[in-house]
């Protein structure tokens, strides 16, 4: 398993501003995901965070929205720019410890509230 | 286009009682299934998973079921406990770590 925090756990901010969001796991992980729950929907993947090279991306997500630094093998930073309300969603982060493909581990996540 | 379903958006079980929760899926490429269990102000944490390749996997009080030929799978919750009360996921992938995931499904259990 794996033990993931996130900093930080919610945040208010205006339209027009950017947040950066950092996920810490207490062990090195090969992946490492950015994922967002907008009010009553499902889990969306933003992108896997590739560490020393560009974030992979989904459909739908741009890296100048949505860009993400993974500078070693425990940490991660993902920015929300250029706000607006329509941001307002939980992010979370999660890992795959290498041992088990298929199970997934999250963090706590962080509410962002966009006014 | 939502591949994976989860019609009820909450559901209130008596405590003892069995819960059941419902998913169905569109993509018949899915081959591997999986429950989480979310807990407001925390991410969601795996419950238990089944391959494509069985129809049951049992886990202590949760079972998975899984209907390939109706593309639907189940979580039954026996006996259900005050604890249990949490949103919980339904997910589906192909063969890769992408999961897609369900809308969620709330339950409540009355003491």
């Amino acid at each position: 398993s794996a033990v993931i925090s996130q900093k930080p756990s919610r945040d208010i901010c205006q339209r027009g501003t950017s947040l950066t969001i950092q996920c810490q796991v207490d062990s090195q992980v090969t992946m490492m995901f950015w994922y967002r729950q907008q009010p009553g929907q499902s889990l969306t993947l933003i992108a896997t965070a590739n560490q020393g090279s560009e974030a992979t991306y989904e459909s739908g997500f741009v890296i100048d929205k949505f860009p993400i630094s993974r500078p070693n093998l425990t940490f991660s930073t993902l920015t929300v720019s250029n706000m607006s309300p329509e941001d307002s969603s939980i992010y979370l982060c999660s890992v795959i410890p290498s041992e088990n493909y298929n199970e997934q581990f999250f963090g706590p996540g962080t509410r962002l509230t966009v006014l | 286009d939502q591949q994976v379903k989860q019609n009820s958006p909450s559901l209130s079980v008596q405590e003892g009682r069995i819960s059941i929760l419902n998913c169905d899926y569109t993509n018949s490429m899915f081959d591997y299934f999986l429950w989480y269990k979310k807990y407001p102000a925390e991410g969601p944490t795996f419950l238990i998973s089944i391959s494509s390749i069985k129809d049951k996997n049992e886990d202590g009080r949760f079972t998975v079921f899984l209907n390939k030929s109706a593309k639907h799978l189940s979580l039954h919750i026996v006996p259900s406990q005050p604890g249990d009360s949490a949103v919980y996921f339904c997910a589906a992938s192909v063969s890769n770590y992408q999961l897609i995931w369900g809308a969620g499904t709330k339950l409540i259990i009355k003491p």
